[in-house]
């Protein structure tokens, strides 16, 4: 079965202070993973994804085959972070999205 | 209004009623689709349409029942639901049916909470 997981439910950090926030996945084939976020009163949107090599408001992940992992970084957190994150996978012919349950971030000032 | 959009946005029903929920999408897609978001569970995919054509049915209940008129609008037909299908519903579009490694992007509404009393 394919899988998500997210540890931590909630992350609370202080602004300037790094922050990561864990994703590790179960699949069997080869892996196609994404960033979701979600801000107060906001509709879930993409943040990232791994095919894209690419940094969206400084935040970066790095696929790790290796260790099965997608943690979502940032070097210095803001405030304006603070929201929802979810962790997806891409499977099957179909390219389903399964998504993890989520890690709310809290960028203190 | 652009993107996705979903009414309504809040639902209380009874077990024994028949409601809908709508989602139309401005943005010329394809692909539609309804995710649930339950309490303490992740986002799960529940239908998917491609060009006004069912392409999955992740074994939902048939008290779930969806309509798909044409590639703008979605509706889900809810009846005689059960108190543990509240959750918060949402709809996605994309440009096409979304395949792993295509670059494809999935739009979602803001979602409509229901309630089942």
């Amino acid at each position: 079965a394919q899988r998500v997981t997210q540890p931590e439910k909630l992350l609370s950090v202080f602004k300037g202070a790094p922050v990561e926030l864990k994703c590790n996945y179960s699949y069997s084939g080869s892996p196609e993973l994404f960033w979701y976020v979600q801000y107060s009163r906001q509709r879930l949107q993409l943040l990232l994804r791994h095919i894209s090599r690419e940094s969206i408001k400084g935040f970066t992940a790095d696929l790790n085959k290796g260790e099965t992992s997608f943690h979502l970084k940032k070097p210095f957190a803001q405030e304006e972070d603070s929201a929802m994150y979810y962790c997806a996978l891409k499977e099957g012919s179909q390219g389903n999205l399964i998504f993890g349950k989520g890690t709310k971030l809290s960028v203190k000032p | 209004e652009t993107g996705v959009t979903q009414t309504p946005r809040h639902l209380v029903m009874g077990m024994t009623n028949k409601k809908s929920l709508k989602c139309e999408q401005h943005l010329g897609h394809n692909a539609m689709y309804w995710y649930k978001q339950s309490a303490k569970k992740p986002l799960e995919l529940m239908f998917v349409y491609n060009f006004k054509e069912q392409t999955e049915n992740n074994s939902v209940p048939s008290r779930f029942s969806p309509e798909c008129p044409n590639s703008s609008h979605l509706f889900l037909h809810l009846h005689t639901l059960q108190p543990e299908d509240s959750a918060l519903y949402l709809c996605a579009s994309s440009q096409e049916l979304d395949r792993p490694f295509s670059g494809n992007t999935i739009y979602f509404g803001e979602g409509s909470w229901l309630t089942v009393v």
